[in-house]
């Protein structure tokens, strides 16, 4: 159990240009969403906080007019990243937060999306 | 002073040895407490959680908390080459992982066959 997916797995697309990762709670609800962004050889950076059926809450530094998050159902938040550039480019972690066990609410991580902007 | 802190490493041991990561935290608020394992080019995976003051072990892994001294270790016996990853200590205000948890920088280990 606890499984959640992301889609696409890698994108390559151009500067300019937007793209729209999804990341699916296979066998729970997901209250809450979060999506991390993490560079070559370093840390999870921690990007915004996003509950169903609500606005997401973004972390200082982030542009919420540049990543766009939806969290439109307790099994699907999408982060579109719009008009990306070459710095965009970053391995995209969505991660779901539900009742998976009883009372405790872990946190299970997608695959993560590698995202390459040329 | 980060929020959680480990050690960068790389900590290098011996096929069938021990590792023991640690992790210091400075929120003496924190609830719960989580280990995850990275491999080069994926994302975590969750191995371990705890919440209450002492051990929990689970197969070759145990969780160590100490609230008083703000410190949670994972201590992996048996060590594998198949355990080589980064380790990501998180730790997180509420009793249920509510809100956001808050991850240190990662500690990597390297088993050596």
């Amino acid at each position: 159990g606890a499984v959640v997916s992301q889609h696409p797995s890698r994108v390559i697309c151009k500067s300019g240009t937007s793209v729209k990762i999804e990341c699916r709670s296979l066998d729970f609800q997901a209250t809450t969403m979060f999506w991390y962004r993490q560079f070559p050889k370093q840390s999870l950076m921690l990007m915004a906080t996003s509950n169903e059926g609500s606005k997401a809450t973004y972390e200082q530094g982030v542009e919420k007019d540049k990543f766009l998050i939806n969290h439109a159902s307790l099994t699907l938040s999408t982060l579109t990243v719009t008009s990306a550039h070459p710095e965009d480019s970053s391995f995209y972690i969505c991660s779901a937060r539900g009742a998976t066990s009883g009372a405790f609410y872990e946190q299970y991580f997608g695959p993560g999306t590698r995202l390459t902007v040329t | 002073q980060k929020e959680v802190e480990q050690n960068s490493g790389p900590l290098s041991v011996p096929e069938g040895a021990i590792a023991s990561l640690n992790c210091t935290y400075s929120d003496r608020g924190s609830q719960s407490f989580f280990w995850y394992r990275q491999y080069s080019g994926k994302s975590p995976e969750l191995i371990m959680f705890i919440y209450s003051n002492g051990d929990k072990e689970d197969g070759r892994f145990t969780a160590q908390l100490n609230k008083a001294s703000q410190y949670v270790s994972l201590l992996i016996r048996d060590s594998q080459p198949s355990d080589s990853a980064t380790y990501l200590c998180a730790v997180n205000r509420q009793r249920t992982n509510a809100g956001k948890s808050t991850f240190g920088d990662g500690t990597t280990l390297t088993v050596k066959p």
